[in-house]
């Protein structure tokens, strides 16, 4: 079985300022893992996913994750918040196992202020 | 290209109420995924079908709840007998066959059971 822990349900950065979403996985196999944004009302969109290869993977809007498998974690970062970024954040987790369905974090929201 | 759509978006139900819900996958797409997103919390896996076959219903909460996918594209989502605790968003999620662990959501359907 695996799980997700995204540590921090609400994060609040300034525009401009360095944006850190935190993701710690839990696998007994090797992990595929995805995140998600979610804006109000509206369905999950994939930023990024890593399965196999490089790990820092690179994802849409400026945002990048890196695969540290010693520690098991998979931090979201973004270099400089932009006000369209506020929104919820999944975490997910998957395993060849599995047939790709999803084990989600229960979520970060991020806030941006001016 | 059309994305995964759900209907209705929005659904009131009394309490002992059926309901039933729908989702359209992206054409072509051979795997469907329906997820429930409580209040505040990650989505969870419900069920998974590979074309009309209904693979794994593990996440299922109980026997109200029904699922279906008679021709491999449109799917439904069947709640009986439906009962407060069911109250959350319902998302439905599509994969083609280049890439099994890219899951494209639909907006969700928002179940509210007064």
């Amino acid at each position: 079985a695996q799980s997700v822990t995204q540590l921090g349900s609400h994060v609040s950065v300034s525009e401009g300022a360095l944006v850190l979403l935190r993701c710690n996985y839990s696998s007994s196999v090797p992990p595929y893992l995805f995140w998600y944004v979610q804006y109000p009302n509206q369905g999950l969109q994939l930023l990024l996913k890593y399965t196999t290869g490089a790990t820092l993977v690179k994802g849409i809007n400026g945002f990048e994750a890196e695969f540290k498998k010693s520690e098991t974690s998979f931090h979201l970062t973004k270099p400089s918040a932009h006000m369209s970024d506020a929104a919820e954040y999944f975490c997910a987790v998957t395993t060849t196992g599995t047939a790709s369905k999803l084990t989600f974090g229960t979520g970060t929201r991020l806030q941006v202020t001016l | 290209g059309a994305g995964v759509s759900q209907s209705p978006r929005y659904k009131v139900a009394k309490r002992g109420q059926d309901v039933a819900l729908r989702c359209d996958p992206i054409s072509g797409h051979v795997s469907l995924f329906w997820y429930q997103q409580a209040l505040g919390q990650g989505p969870e896996f419900l069920t998974y079908f590979q074309n009309e076959a209904q693979l794994d219903k593990s996440g299922l909460p109980s026997d109200r709840f029904f699922a279906e996918r008679p021709e491999g594209s449109v799917s439904t989502l069947k709640i009986q007998r439906t009962q407060q605790e069911d109250s959350a968003v319902y998302l439905c999620a599509s994969t083609g066959q280049r890439d099994l662990y890219e899951q494209y959501f639909g907006p969700g359907t928002r179940l509210t059971v007064t």
